[in-house]
C-alpha cells in the first residue's frame, strides 16, 4: 500500500514567520501535487512537480521535489493570514492520487 | 467557466438509509473522480469515470457505487448508510484524467449520519 506521510499535521504561528511542511514516502510517483483546501471548499491545486529536484515557486510559497520523487516540501515565506488553510499532497500512481492526511496550518495575526 | 458543482451541499441521513449524491464537471472534462474526506484520514478514493465506464476503483466496499452520464455528469450512491459513512464527499473532474493532469474540486456534499 502506497501512503504519503504529512508533518507536521497542525502548525499555528504568527503571520511573518517562515515555515516547511513535508509529505514523504516510501514510494516514488511520477508527479506529486500540492493543494490548498479552505473551510466549506474544496481542496485548490497550488503546483504539480514532475522532475526529481524540480524547485517552484509561486509568491512566497516555494515547492521542491526530492531527487528519488518519493518527498515534497512546501516553505512559506513571510507567512499571512490568508495562507491559513489544510494544505494536502497527492502522489500520483497510475490512474490514482495517493494522499496525504494533510497539515493545518493556522496563520495568526 | 462554472467550476464543478455537487449536490447537494448538506445531508443528513439515518442508518439504513441509501443517499444519491450528484456532480456536474467542468463543461469539456470527461474525467470525474470521487474521494471521502474524513478528519485525520485525508482524502480516500473511491472511484473515477471517464466516458461513462469506471476505470479505477477504490478499497471501498459493494455499498459505495457510482455511474457517468452521456453528459459526463456523474452520481455516487451509498445503500445501507453506516455511522462511519459520515464526511465530505468531493468530486473532481478533469479533462482526460492522465496523469499529472490538474484534478478541479467541487466543494464537497457534507454528509451525516445519525
Amino acid at each position: 500500500t502506497q501512503l504519503l506521510e504529512q508533518s507536521p499535521q497542525f502548525l499555528s504561528i504568527q503571520e511573518g514567520e517562515n515555515l516547511t511542511v513535508y509529505c514523504n514516502s516510501s514510494s516514488v510517483f511520477s508527479s506529486l501535487q500540492w493543494y490548498r483546501q479552505e473551510p466549506g471548499e474544496g481542496p485548490v491545486l497550488l503546483v504539480t512537480v514532475v522532475t526529481g529536484g524540480e524547485v517552484k515557486k509561486l509568491k512566497r510559497l516555494t515547492f521542491q521535489f526530492g531527487d528519488a520523487r518519493k518527498d515534497s516540501s512546501l516553505h512559506i515565506t513571510a507567512a499571512q493570514p490568508g495562507d491559513t488553510g489544510l494544505y494536502l499532497c497527492a502522489g500520483r500512481s497510475n490512474y490514482q492520487l495517493i494522499w496525504g492526511a494533510g497539515t493545518k496550518l493556522i496563520i495568526k495575526p | 467557466k462554472a467550476g464543478v458543482t455537487q449536490t447537494p451541499r448538506y445531508l443528513i441521513k439515518t442508518r439504513g438509509q441509501q443517499v444519491t449524491l450528484s456532480c456536474s464537471p467542468i463543461s469539456g472534462h470527461r474525467s470525474v473522480s470521487w474521494y471521502q474526506q474524513t478528519p485525520g484520514q485525508g482524502l480516500q478514493f473511491l472511484f473515477e469515470y471517464f466516458s461513462e465506464t469506471q476505470r479505477n476503483k477504490g478499497n471501498f466496499p459493494g455499498r459505495f457505487s457510482g455511474r457517468q452520464f452521456s453528459n459526463s455528469r456523474s452520481e455516487m450512491n451509498v445503500s445501507t448508510l453506516e455511522l462511519g459513512d459520515s464526511a465530505l464527499y468531493l468530486c473532481a473532474s478533469s479533462l482526460e484524467g492522465l496523469l499529472g493532469e490538474p484534478q478541479h474540486f467541487g466543494d464537497g456534499t457534507r454528509l451525516s449520519i445519525l
